[in-house]
């Protein structure tokens, strides 16, 4: 049973266009997200979060909306840069109390020129 | 080096055979985690150390699964009569901080283990 999903395994985005993935979630008790991308043949690497108390949290070109009633996140990328291409996975956790974060499937990212 | 290294970075091993796949962590990073990630899959928790001690263990498939981390720093994820199904990406990650998961996870680049 997934209780992280990300429905999309691949999306194409033009460069300097908006790149929009998106996430959903089961488990109520997950307090605490994160978006990881990974290159191939490399680990993941975080590229920015937020918790349960926020509704959106912005990092240079990366912002991240959570909407809780609706167990949904997303991240958006603008303007999208060759260099974005890559596996995005989103994650989540509790806050505290436990030390497991559960990825979801990833969702590759082309950039178009 | 400043990041999570891995070794070997690839390895081959025949149905039956044990192998060990070796984590080097952050110096200092007191957590450390260890991921299965199958093709096509998001990463899925192994196991867990803080130190040395084993605090969750809750994610490895079968007793043929094995961690350790004896001395609190490098850690040995060892499989024993490997089978296809284990064939994977293990990945570890460690942490400054326990019980912090607002600290990042930093992961090292892998090992890819195939099994024939």
């Amino acid at each position: 049973d997934q209780q992280v999903k990300q429905n999309s395994p691949s999306l194409s985005v033009q460069e300097g266009r908006i790149s929009i993935l998106n996430c959903d979630y089961t488990n109520s008790m997950f307090d605490y997200f994160l978006w990881y991308k990974k290159y191939p043949a490399e680990g993941p690497t975080f590229l920015i979060s937020i918790s349960s108390i926020k509704d959106k949290n912005e990092d240079g070109r990366f912002t991240v909306f959570l909407n809780k009633s609706a167990k949904h996140l997303s991240l958006h990328i603008v303007p999208s840069q060759p260099g974005d291409s890559a596996v995005y996975f989103c994650a989540a956790s509790g806050m505290n109390r436990d030390d497991k974060i559960i990825f979801g499937k990833g969702t590759r990212l082309h950039i178009l020129p | 080096g400043a990041g999570v290294s891995q070794s070997p970075r690839y390895k081959v091993a025949k149905r039956g055979q044990d192998v060990a796949l070796r984590c080097d962590p952050i110096s200092g990073h007191v957590s450390l985690f260890w991921y299965q990630q199958a093709l096509g899959q998001g990463p899925e928790f192994l196991t867990y150390f803080q130190n040395e001690a084993q605090l969750d263990k809750s994610g490895l498939p079968s007793d043929r699964f094995f961690a350790e981390r004896p001395e609190g720093s490098v850690s040995t994820l060892k499989i024993q009569r490997t089978q296809q199904e284990d064939s994977a990406v293990y990945l570890c990650a460690s942490r400054s901080q326990p019980g912090q998961n607002t600290d990042t996870q930093y992961f090292g680049p892998g090992t890819r283990l195939t099994v024939l």
